[in-house]
């Protein structure tokens, strides 16, 4: 109940491309999703954010797509540049303690 | 510095030392917490504060683990009779109750050897 299933694992895209990641969730009380960027070496970064009572946020080339009655959310990186590259992950917390429960990450390579 | 510090940043020690790690938080920042992640895989929690009171404590965080939050700035994390199974990135992160969304550290990279 407390997971968060991610994919794929790792992703190819073309510079210029789409690049897509899904996440799944089964804890309906989850109120809050956001999603990280982590270069090697470093904590992760926020990316985007979205809570279910919207189905997408857009925030420059990044956009996050929200299906409640499917328990599903996905980032969408549209014109990916080679600058893009690197792990995702998405997450989930409930309540007012925040604390996240992470997706297994995803490996993104744009190739130039 | 407006971002998390960690200090330190690697740290490689034998199996049954003890090691401690320190985090500095977004100064006006009241929430602290603590993650733990493994080789390619996300974050796992492990505990969070909330000024000085430790509020949550994850089942992943055993008897050798504690965490304290002394007046509610910096925080520390220490290991005791490490484990080569405790090797892993250390996070903390920082962030204001009642907002979402919280700003992590760059980690410290344990290996017990």
């Amino acid at each position: 109940q407390q997971q968060v299933k991610q994919s794929p694992q790792s992703l190819i895209v073309q510079k210029g491309g789409i690049s897509i990641i899904n996440c799944a969730y089964e804890n309906t009380a989850f109120d809050y999703f956001p999603w990280y960027q982590q270069f090697p070496g470093k904590g992760p970064a926020l990316l985007i954010a979205i809570r279910p009572d919207v189905s997408e946020k857009k925030e420059g080339r990044f956009t996050i797509s929200f299906n409640k009655s499917a328990k599903q959310f996905s980032l969408h990186i549209m014109d990916s540049q080679p600058g893009d590259s690197a792990t995702y992950f998405c997450a989930a917390s409930m309540g007012g303690a925040q604390k996240l429960v992470f997706g297994q990450g995803t490996r993104l390579t744009i190739n130039p | 510095d407006t971002g998390v510090s960690q200090d330190p940043r690697h740290k490689i020690t034998k199996r049954g030392q003890n090691v401690t790690f320190r985090c500095d938080p977004i100064s006006e920042h009241n929430r602290l917490y603590w993650y733990r992640q493994t080789l390619g895989q996300g974050p796992e929690f492990l505990t969070y504060f909330q000024n000085e009171a430790q509020l949550e404590k994850s089942r992943l965080l055993s008897d050798r683990f504690s965490a304290e939050r002394p007046k509610g700035s910096f925080s520390t994390l220490e290991i005791q009779r490490t484990e080569q199974g405790d090797s892993a990135m250390y996070l903390c992160a920082s962030s204001l109750a009642g907002v979402y969304g919280y700003t992590f550290g760059s980690g410290t990279r344990l290996t017990v050897v």
